[in-house]
């Protein structure tokens, strides 16, 4: 079966970093996707992992371990535009994205 | 304009009524998707398909049909709606093939159907 986890909610100060874990179980994997979706909008691509490593994209890098089923998302200088739902997905060669359940980061003055 | 639509975008109906959402798309992918959200369950995958002929069950199909019309329209149907479909529904699309990243998806604004 396919299982991805990551916390539900997180806490972190403006101007902070923070980082938001996700494990995976999956057959199949073909990449890691990150996602940032606002309260009540669409889902908008972050970041997408497909070897071992550190992506970097401004404020915001994703990290993939394939031996070990994880990720993370890192967030620097964070901001209060920053608060948001961040979903981590698998995508596999059935061509569907699973996705975890999301972490709800609230950042705080 | 917006790539990828959904109509409507907010709707209230009862128990046992018909209703149908529908997507469109002008990115001129061939894969298409519908979801629904629930709070504290993340997206969860109704149908999707590959191409206009082509159309599969996700993981929650039960009390929800498609019709992929054109290659830029797919709808949803729920034939007697109940309030435990109460969500938000979103369409997504992506492009096969079209190199890293594989299989990136396109969303569209949603679809928040409050059953009574």
């Amino acid at each position: 079966g396919q299982n991805i986890d990551q916390p539900t909610e997180m806490t972190a100060t403006e101007g902070a970093i923070v980082q938001i874990n996700c494990t995976y179980q999956t057959s199949g994997f073909n990449g890691l996707f990150w996602y940032q979706q606002h309260a009540g909008e669409a889902p908008t691509f972050l970041s997408y992992n497909v070897l071992d490593g550190l992506e970097e994209k401004g404020r915001f890098s994703s990290f993939l371990s394939r031996s070990k089923g994880y990720s993370y998302l890192l967030l620097k200088e964070l901001q209060m535009k920053d608060s948001a739902s961040y979903l981590c997905a698998v995508t596999s060669n059935t061509g569907k994205l699973i996705f975890g359940q999301g972490t709800t980061l609230q950042v705080k003055p | 304009d917006a790539d990828v639509t959904q109509t409507p975008r907010n709707r209230i109906t009862k128990t046992g009524k018909r209703i149908m959402l529908e997507c469109s798309q002008t990115k001129g992918h061939d894969r298409m998707y519908w979801y629904r959200q629930d709070p504290g369950l993340g997206l969860r995958l109704i149908y999707y398909s590959f191409d206009v002929k082509d159309i599969n069950k996700g993981e929650i199909s039960d009390g929800y049909s498609v019709s992929r019309q054109a290659q830029a329209k797919f709808s949803l149907s729920l034939e007697s709606a109940i309030p435990n479909q109460t969500a938000l529904y979103f369409c997504a699309t992506s492009d096969f093939g079209s190199g890293e990243p594989y299989n990136e998806q396109f969303f569209g604004p949603g679809t928040r159907l409050t059953v009574l």
